[in-house]
C-alpha cells in the first residue's frame, strides 16, 4: 500500500523555521518526481516545491524562493521541506505528493505569535 | 493568486451532469497537459484525470476532462451525492516554471 507519511508540523513564531518531513513507502520513491502543496485554512491550493527523481533539479515557487528549500534522501525514501523565515501567511496544511497519482495526509503549520 | 481561473460553485441535482471550466493561458493550459484533482471535505486531493482526459484505476467514468486551446473542462455526469467536493485543475506554467492550480469550484448535489 502506497504511504506518504508528513511530519515536523507544529506552532511557530514569525521568522522561525521548520522541517517538514514525508517518508514514502509502498512504491519506488527514488523514480518519482515530488512536490509539496500547501492549503491555508478555508483557502485553495497552493503548489510550493518541486524536485525530480535524482534530487539534482529543484522548483519553488516565487512566494517561498529563498525562504524554503525541497530536498530529498532516497536511502531514507523520504522528502523533506526546510522552511526559514516563515510568515504568516505561510500558515497552511502542507501536502506531500508525488506528481500527482499519490498524496499525504497533510501536516500543519501554523505561524503565530 | 491562481493563474488559472474556476467558476466557485457549480451545482446539480443526482444524475444530472455538471461542467467545470478551467481558464489559463498559452505559456500553462495552451502548452502543458491538465490534471483534475477532488478534495472531499477534511481530507487531501485525489488524482481524478491526468494528461487532459485519462482516468486513473478507480475513478468512476463518470468523470471525463477535455482540453482545447488555452481552457479545459471536468465533466460529471449521473450526478451522486458522494460527488459533493472541491475540484481543482493544475498544469505547469512555462513562464512560471512551476505548477499552477486553479482557483477551486465547490460542487454542491441538491
Amino acid at each position: 500500500e502506497v504511504q506518504l507519511l508528513e511530519s515536523g508540523g507544529g506552532l511557530v513564531q514569525p521568522g522561525g523555521s521548520l522541517r517538514l518531513s514525508c517518508a514514502a513507502s509502498g512504491f519506488t520513491f527514488s523514480t518519482y518526481d515530488m512536490s509539496w502543496v500547501r492549503q491555508a485554512p478555508g483557502k485553495g491550493l497552493e503548489w510550493v516545491s518541486s524536485i525530480n527523481r535524482s534530487g539534482r533539479t529543484t522548483f519553488h515557487a516565487d512566494s517561498v524562493k529563498g525562504r524554503f528549500t525541497i530536498s530529498r534522501d532516497t536511502s531514507k525514501n523520504t522528502l523533506y521541506l526546510q522552511m526559514n523565515g516563515l510568515r504568516g501567511e505561510d500558515t497552511a496544511v502542507y501536502y506531500c505528493a508525488t506528481i500527482w497519482d499519490y498524496w499525504g495526509q497533510g501536516a500543519l503549520v501554523t505561524v503565530s505569535s | 493568486q491562481s493563474v488559472l481561473t474556476q467558476p466557485p460553485s457549480a451545482s446539480g441535482t443526482p444524475g444530472q451532469r455538471v461542467t467545470i471550466s478551467c481558464s489559463g493561458s498559452s505559456s500553462n493550459i495552451g502548452s502543458y497537459t491538465v490534471n483534475w484533482f477532488q478534495q472531499l471535505p477534511g481530507t487531501a486531493p485525489k488524482l481524478l484525470i491526468y494528461s487532459n482526459n485519462q482516468r486513473p484505476s478507480g475513478v468512476p467514468d463518470r468523470f471525463s476532462g477535455s482540453k482545447s486551446g488555452t481552457s479545459a473542462s471536468l465533466a460529471i455526469s449521473g450526478l451522486q451525492s458522494e460527488d459533493e467536493a472541491d475540484y481543482y485543475c493544475a498544469a505547469w506554467d512555462g513562464s512560471l516554471n512551476g505548477h499552477v492550480f486553479g482557483t477551486g469550484t465547490k460542487v454542491t448535489v441538491l
